[in-house]
């Protein structure tokens, strides 16, 4: 069974600073995919970035950055530069194998609450 | 692009009053899922549709929730009859494939009283 694991509950990080929210992860597959996504208050569910097992190079997006530790089996979000409109719930996801029958159902943490403060 | 449209944002609703909710994917996108997210936990995967067909319910309680997607477009799931337990946030996402990135719409938040 995959299992994803986010131990930091809530982070408070100031402005224009950097900050790292935790996430590993437990498969014995070789091939996954692993998400991250922003929930503001709102609701919605917002995809930040992607890392696949068999990248090489860890994913960028924008002021998003994904430590990738396969050996570890980590995959940490690094936000940098922190903005107030950073404030909001972060959740690490694994989609499930490709050669299993659910292969693109996503298995989501607990989530942390990110605040940034001035 | 329009993103994944959802309605309604939030219904209150009594207990063992059916309750349905309307989910309407990005254009061109034929992967479909809905999600349960409970307070202060991530979603979890309720169903999942290839084009018309359901190809994973694993985790439908199927004695009241039943979902369709009849023209392989929007989709709607039902709650019949609603208990206090349902009382959770509903979130649909879609994807231009099964592999492909999930993209979330802005959920309903039911209310069972």
């Amino acid at each position: 069974a995959q299992k994803i694991t986010q131990t930091q509950p809530g982070m408070f990080v100031q402005e224009k600073e950097a900050v790292t929210l935790d996430c590993t992860y437990d498969t014995s597959d070789q091939s996954y995919g692993l998400f991250w996504y922003k929930q503001p208050s709102s609701g919605e569910m917002i995809f930040l970035i992607y890392q696949g097992s068999y990248d090489e190079q860890n994913a960028t997006e924008g002021r998003y950055s994904l430590n990738f530790q396969k050996a570890r089996k980590s995959a940490n979000l690094v936000i940098s530069a922190s903005q107030l409109g950073d404030s909001a719930m972060y959740f690490c996801a694994m989609r499930e194998p490709h050669h299993t029958g659910t292969a693109s159902k996503l298995t989501f943490g607990t989530g942390t609450r990110l605040q940034v403060t001035l | 692009e329009a993103g994944v449209v959802q309605s309604p944002r939030y219904k209150i609703i009594e207990k063992k009053q059916p309750v349905a909710f309307w989910c309407n994917p990005i254009s061109g996108h034929n992967t479909l899922y809905w999600y349960l997210q409970n307070l202060g936990q991530g979603p979890e995967l309720l169903i999942r549709y290839e084009n018309e067909e359901a190809v994973d319910d694993s985790q439908l309680p199927k004695d009241r929730f039943s979902a369709e997607r009849l023209k392989g477009v929007d989709s709607t799931l039902k709650i019949q009859p609603a208990e206090l337990g349902d009382s959770a946030v509903y979130l649909c996402a879609s994807s231009l494939e099964g592999l492909g990135t999930q993209y979330f719409g802005p959920g309903t938040r039911l209310t069972v009283l």
